[in-house]
């Protein structure tokens, strides 16, 4: 069976404060590894996609890394506008289905 | 250009009663998506479209799941005789074919069963 899991869990980080994301998988075939943002009340917002061990993917403060057993997403420098709950995905080759994380959610403080 | 629409945005119901949730992809998007999301979870994947068929109804919990795109665009979620269990976000999701092709998600709807 696929797994997912997203650590930490909740995190509260002060403004300019960079901290990372991490999340594990467990696989069989990974196809595409995905990143979302979701703001309270709101559907998932595509970030990245990443597809082989090794690539990068930047967007302004977020850079994504990815290895053969997890992704980092990096905040650096966050702003207010960045707390959200960032979700992790896996696609794997036999199917089109996304398995999701529970996600990280992220509280940037003034 | 205009995104994923998904109609209501709120319901409430009461249990055993029926509820269609609807669904209006990216035009031109083939590929169609439906998740549910639990209050802290992530969305876990119900069943995917391409084109007019259901390819994959596998996420589906029970036979009172239903799902149909007749014309290859538009997509009805059915669900019938409603549980409290059943209480989530309804996610629709289209990407432009079915592979790793980026999929695009709507704003859910919010599903209360009373």
């Amino acid at each position: 069976e696929d797994q997912v899991t997203q650590s930490p869990e909740a995190l509260r980080l002060q403004e300019g404060e960079s901290s990372s994301l991490n999340c594990s998988y467990t696989v069989s075939g990974l196809r595409g590894l995905f990143w979302y943002r979701q703001d309270p009340g709101k559907g998932p917002e595509f970030l990245f996609t990443l597809y082989s061990a090794g690539e990068e993917k930047e967007k302004e403060r977020l850079k994504a890394t990815l290895t053969k057993k997890e992704s980092f997403l990096h905040i650096t420098a966050p702003k207010p506008e960045d707390s959200a709950t960032y979700l992790c995905a896996v696609q794997v080759e036999r199917n089109n289905r996304l398995a999701f994380g529970k996600g990280n959610q992220v509280v940037v403080i003034p | 250009g205009a995104g994923v629409s998904q109609t209501p945005s709120n319901k409430v119901t009461e249990k055993g009663k029926y509820v269609e949730l609807r669904c209006d992809p990216i035009s031109g998007h083939t590929a169609l998506y439906w998740y549910r999301q639990s209050l802290g979870q992530g969305p876990e994947f119900l069943i995917y479209f391409q084109g007019t068929g259901a390819a994959d109804d596998s996420g589906l919990p029970n036979d009172r799941f239903f799902a149909v795109r007749p014309e290859g665009s538009v997509s009805t979620l059915k669900i019938q005789r409603t549980e409290r269990g059943d209480s989530a976000v309804y996610l629709c999701a289209s990407s432009t074919g079915g592979g790793l092709e980026t999929q695009y998600f709507g704003p859910g709807t919010r599903l209360l069963v009373l």
